[in-house]
């Protein structure tokens, strides 16, 4: 198993450009997640997945989009990127609600 | 709605002595309450979790944490440190409902020789 997996691990873009942030698991898990982590506020929530095809806003999701059309997959899209999204994002996956959530490596993203 | 706050952004503690993170949360259901490690440049790792069965839970790496309702906390313990122990720790809550999971602040600890 490879667990979850992320890329790319580096990102720059400049302000106003979009990209998507890719996340994939092997674990047959319904829930994905996503957070960013920034100094002093540890991770955050910006979109969960509780299966295929459904979503769920987070506690920061202004300027993020997510979908989920299979399983494994469940990418992350910038539409519009802006300075304040610089962070490191993780991608998570739990097999259910309140089980543990085993996280992906990481992108590191600079907007500038 | 749920909340976590660890007490101490930064810890410092000699080789070898007792190691203490605290960790407080709220919670309008009884919740799933988590430590999580993380090395520099890496993801996050499970140290350990609560999920109602013993309140004493023991982790990886000789960690173990306490539940104590009464005071809402979920203090992260280990006997004595080493220097590998180095590292940010995040105290997590989850409700049972669904996988949202909140983090605190984190605390990072210094293990100085």
């Amino acid at each position: 198993n490879a667990g979850v997996t992320q890329t790319p691990k580096f990102q720059v873009l400049k302000t106003g450009q979009s990209m998507t942030l890719q996340c994939a698991q092997d674990m047959n898990h319904e829930y994905m997640s996503w957070y960013r982590q920034d100094p002093g506020m540890g991770l955050r929530l910006i979109h969960y997945s509780v299966g295929a095809g459904i979503t769920d806003q987070g506690e920061v999701p202004n300027g993020y989009n997510v979908s989920r059309s299979t399983t494994e997959d469940f990418p992350l899209r910038l539409l519009s990127a802006a300075p304040s999204q610089t962070s490191v994002y993780f991608c998570a996956s739990s097999l259910e609600g309140g089980a543990t959530q085993y996280f992906g490596p990481g992108t590191r993203l600079t907007v500038l | 709605a749920q909340s976590v706050t660890q007490l101490g952004s930064h810890v410092s503690v000699s080789e070898g002595a007792l190691v203490l993170l605290r960790c407080n949360y709220s919670s309008s259901v009884p919740p799933y309450l988590f430590w999580y490690v993380q090395y520099p440049n890496q993801g996050l790792q499970l140290l350990l979790k609560y999920t109602s069965a013993a309140t004493l839970v023991k982790g990886i790496n000789g960690f173990e944490a306490e539940f104590k309702k009464s005071e809402t906390s979920f203090h992260l313990t280990k006997p004595s440190a080493h220097m590998s122990d180095a590292a940010e720790y995040f105290c997590a809550v989850s409700e049972t409902s669904g996988s949202r999971l909140t983090f605190g602040e984190g605390t990072q600890l210094t293990v100085n020789p």
